[in-house]
């Protein structure tokens, strides 16, 4: 079966630090791979996704970056953190196609200082 | 433009006591519709995908209907444990989900 990991699961970092957050999934291969962040009492909001390795596609302009080095390796970073970059990190993978369902990570908690 | 709305925000039920969830939405060309729980926390846990209007789907307490403007989650009997948000999406093209705001479900014994 298909499992996905996510880590950290909370992180505390003060403005204009780094940030890598990574996601693993295990038990398929080619998978599409997304980030979506999800500010407090808020719907999820798509910032990246990935159909294939070295092919990443933003949704909304930002401070934040993605990579994928590998095909079940989905990297989220950022060279300086903003205030507004806090929130909920969930990393989300699906086999692609018309309908497929997305299933999703346990998720980051990130909170800048 | 893509629009999820989800009502009401908030809902607060007696252990149960019946109620629904509702999802509307405006998008061209439905590709799915998706309900999610979600406990705090955690990522989203996969409930139910619908795909065209008049379809209905359950598992357990839950049944999740679709029409042609909205989707419905009916929930039966809850029980304590059924406390969570309930998040729902469509697809658009590019497999991409447009979120709702979500309802936080509370149910009291």
């Amino acid at each position: 079966s298909q499992t996905i990991h996510q880590w950290p699961a909370t992180l505390v970092q003060p403005v204009g630090s780094p940030l890598s957050l990574e996601c693993t999934v295990e038990g398929t291969s080619n998978p599409n791979l997304y980030w979506y962040r999800q500010a407090a009492g808020r719907g999820l909001q798509l910032l990246f996704y990935s159909v294939g390795i070295g092919q990443i596609s933003s949704e909304v302009p930002q401070n934040l970056s993605a990579s994928r080095p590998q095909d079940r390796q989905f990297i989220l970073s950022s060279k300086k953190l903003l205030l507004s970059d806090s929130g909920f990190y969930l990393c989300a993978w699906s086999i692609g196609g018309i309908g497929e369902t997305q299933y999703f990570g346990p998720g980051t908690r990130l909170l800048v200082l | 433009e893509d629009q999820v709305t989800q009502s009401p925000e908030a809902l607060r039920l007696q252990e149960g006591e019946s109620s629904s969830l509702n999802c509307s939405y405006t998008v061209s060309g439905l590709r799915g519709l998706f309900w999610y729980r979600q406990d705090p926390g955690k990522g989203p846990e996969f409930l139910f995908t619908l795909y065209s209007a008049g379809e209905e789907k359950e598992k357990e307490r839950l049944k999740a209907t679709l029409t042609k403007k909205e989707s419905f989650l009916h929930i039966t009997a809850p029980k304590p444990e059924d406390s969570a948000t309930y998040l729902c999406a469509v697809e658009k093209y590019g497999n991409k989900l447009v979120f709702g705001a979500g309802t936080i479900l509370r149910v009291k014994s």
